[in-house]
């Protein structure tokens, strides 16, 4: 299948934001996610987003959405050491006769003191 | 804590040898699916369970299978093992099978094959 694009790694310094950018394959996607994997552990839903919304903040995080160039962005206000960990972008697509999950190659977000 | 359980948390085996995967989903929770992440492959859909049935099929080897039980926990099975199946494997449940449900993902089973 096509590949959900994202960038390999991101490098910020603690206290600034960190934008994490997607780029997905299917403009039929109705649900959109970001899931965070921590060094040795299973993957952590953050959020996500309806296809018909352009934005949604959650406390420190910001998800945008452009539908038109299927471009999905996950924005982290005030990033702290402890958001160093890797950031999957995840699609919902339509696979036989069920949803499944179509992941980005992950972005590792490295916060540096 | 998401819910989900999986044993084991390691596993190393042989080229040629069968190892079983369980995974228990989330109280509630009817469909179960299987992942594979890989350094190479990335994160990659193989099969999801919904009920007992088998609902969909990603990329997802024929020496490979699964299965879901009465109980809803579901078991995969990898056969005639290469190397190249070193790899994580996830189990993810949620309760149906609707695009808006979120799957919540289990620990891992960490799999090297030697």
């Amino acid at each position: 299948g096509e590949d959900v694009e994202q960038s390999l790694f991101l490098s910020v310094r603690e206290g600034d934001s960190s934008v994490i950018n997607c780029t997905y394959t299917d403009s039929s996607s109705t649900y959109l996610y970001w899931y965070k994997q921590e060094p040795g552990a299973g993957l952590q839903l953050l959020t996500y987003i309806f296809s018909n919304m352009d934005m949604k903040q959650d406390q420190r995080l910001t998800v945008l959405l452009n539908k038109k160039d299927k471009h999905l962005s996950l924005r982290i206000a005030d990033t702290q050491t402890g958001d160093s960990a890797i950031y999957f972008c995840a699609e919902s697509l339509w696979s036989n006769s069920g949803y499944a999950l179509n992941f980005g190659k992950g972005t590792s977000l490295l916060v540096t003191p | 804590d998401s819910g989900v359980t999986q044993t084991p948390k390691h596993l190393i085996t042989a080229t040629g040898q069968r190892v079983t995967l369980r995974c228990s989903p989330r109280s509630g929770d009817l469909s179960v699916y299987w992942y594979q992440q890989s350094l190479d492959q990335g994160l990659q859909f193989l099969i999801q369970y919904y009920n007992g049935e088998e609902r969909a099929k990603g990329n997802i080897l024929e020496r490979f299978s699964a299965q879901q039980f009465p109980d809803l926990h579901s078991e995969l099975n990898l056969s005639s093992l290469e190397l190249g199946d070193s790899a994580l494997y996830f189990c993810a449940s949620s309760p149906g099978t609707s695009a808006q449900e979120t799957q919540y993902f289990g620990p891992g089973t960490r799999l090297l094959v030697l």
